[in-house]
């Protein structure tokens, strides 16, 4: 009962390195998002989708990029990372009640 | 657009004491309304969700009723217990196509002493 899987859990970069996340769900759901949390600010939305084939940008997506090829798999992708990436990335996905999300454990970046 | 506050921690009580976290919220329409816990280490959580004016949410001791009038949706537990230690956040969803789309408040920590 794996819910929703994040890899890797800790990674230090250094500025200018790309690197991907990695989030994948076993519970079918069509709808998936990516969140960053920073003290202070609560989770912000970074980008989501709608099902496979379909991405669309949250509230902070510059620096960030995501594709959707299967329903199970939503990856994140950070183009040439900067100091101010440096945070706690979320992926959740959501069932069937508007706004029950399921959260993954969380992936913690610093980007040096 | 929409925004959530929540009151200003952290928030520091002894066990089986009350426990209040304020929560405000600005939207256009008729959002629903959540609370998410998040244990150290530990993804966030579902709590409980209110989706309509006058519901109240309640799961494992927490309740919360949702207040068009004032626009809150205040957290409440009768007597805290220090495995209630958490990070809790406030977040409404606007619906319709944004249904997953969740807008949060800044988090409380609350930290229960024995």
């Amino acid at each position: 009962n794996a819910g929703v899987t994040q890899t890797p859990k800790f990674q230090v970069l250094k500025t200018g390195q790309s690197m991907t996340l990695q989030c994948a769900q076993d519970m079918n759901h069509e709808y998936m998002s990516w969140y960053r949390q920073d003290p202070g600010m609560g989770l912000r939305l970074i980008h989501y989708s709608v099902g496979a084939g379909i991405t669309d940008q949250g509230e902070v997506p510059n620096g960030y990029n995501v594709s959707r090829s299967t329903t199970e798999d939503f990856p994140l992708r950070l183009l040439s990372a900067a100091p101010s990436q440096t945070s706690v990335y979320f992926c959740a996905s959501v069932g069937q009640v508007a706004g029950e999300l399921f959260f993954g454990e969380g992936s913690r970046l610093t980007v040096l | 657009g929409n925004s959530v506050t929540q009151m200003e921690g952290p928030v520091t009580l002894s066990e089986e004491a009350f426990l209040t976290i304020n929560c405000t919220y600005t939207a256009t329409g008729y959002p629903s309304l959540f609370w998410y816990v998040q244990y150290p280490g530990e993804g966030l959580q579902l709590l409980l969700k209110a989706t309509k004016a006058d519901d109240k949410g309640s799961n494992k001791g927490f309740e919360a009723t949702y207040r068009k009038e004032t626009t809150s949706f205040h957290l409440e537990k009768g007597s805290v217990q220090v495995s209630d230690s958490a990070v809790y956040f406030c977040a409404l969803s606007a619906g319709g196509t944004s249904y997953g789309k969740l807008t949060f408040g800044q988090g409380t920590i609350l930290t229960v002493h024995p």
